[in-house]
């Protein structure tokens, strides 16, 4: 296994396009996290999955943020009509779920959105 | 809610320097408690972790002490090394299903 895997590593938008970002848990992991974070900031929350429900969301994702976990494997999170303050990397985390995510969450190496 | 409070960085120090980054926390339940640690260009790693009061979460000669009655979980490192330079981040997760809270993150630079 090689961990949580994110792709593009980087993407340059023009304001107004739509992006879509995947990301590929740990195979036996249940839960799957986006986050967002900001220069000089710490990760903020945007949404979760259990297996393929969508169980929260943030008050961060607005309507331009719609993510997906169809088959509960892999997720994408989409962007419609993005804007500058859309700029952030974007970190995706899986877990095993329940009490056993008192050991923690694996990240992967993000999703860095510049929108010009 | 829950929240994460680090102290302010940048921290510099001297190589084989005594290294503490301050963490307190708010959380309405008893929540377990965790260090990431985030290198240049790369994702975050879990650092240590701890889930109950009094109890010790290192690696790497990194150690965190749970302290529920100063609500504080202080990262602490007794000889610094240049591969030590990253942005650390105190983060804590509270009882049921709700996800993991950061602090802001505290970059610290080592220099030879």
């Amino acid at each position: 296994d090689t961990g949580v895997s994110q792709d593009p590593r980087h993407k340059i938008t023009k304001r107004g396009q739509n992006v879509t970002f995947r990301c590929d848990p740990i195979s036996e992991h249940n839960r799957l996290y986006w986050y967002r974070q900001t220069l000089g900031q710490g990760p903020e929350f945007l949404t979760y999955f259990q297996n393929e429900a969508q169980l929260e969301k943030s008050r961060l994702l607005s309507d331009r943020f719609s993510a997906e976990r169809p088959k509960g494997s892999f997720s994408t999170l989409e962007i419609q009509r993005t804007e500058q303050g859309d700029s952030a990397m974007y970190l995706c985390a899986s877990s095993l779920g329940g009490r056993r995510d008192s050991y923690g969450y694996t990240f992967g190496s993000g999703t860095r959105l510049t929108v010009v | 809610g829950n929240s994460v409070t680090q102290m302010e960085g940048p921290v510099t120090l001297s190589e084989e320097a005594f290294l503490t980054i301050n963490c307190t926390y708010t959380a309405t339940g008893y929540p377990s408690l965790f260090w990431y640690v985030q290198y240049p260009g790369e994702g975050l790693q879990l650092l240590l972790k701890a889930t109950k009061a009094d109890d010790k979460g290192s690696n790497k000669g990194f150690e965190a002490t749970y302290r529920k009655e100063t609500t504080s979980f202080h990262l602490e490192k007794g000889s610094v090394q240049v591969s030590d330079s990253a942005v650390y981040f105190c983060a804590l997760r509270d009882l049921g299903n709700t996800p993991l809270v950061f602090g802001k993150g505290t970059r610290l630079s080592v220099i030879a």
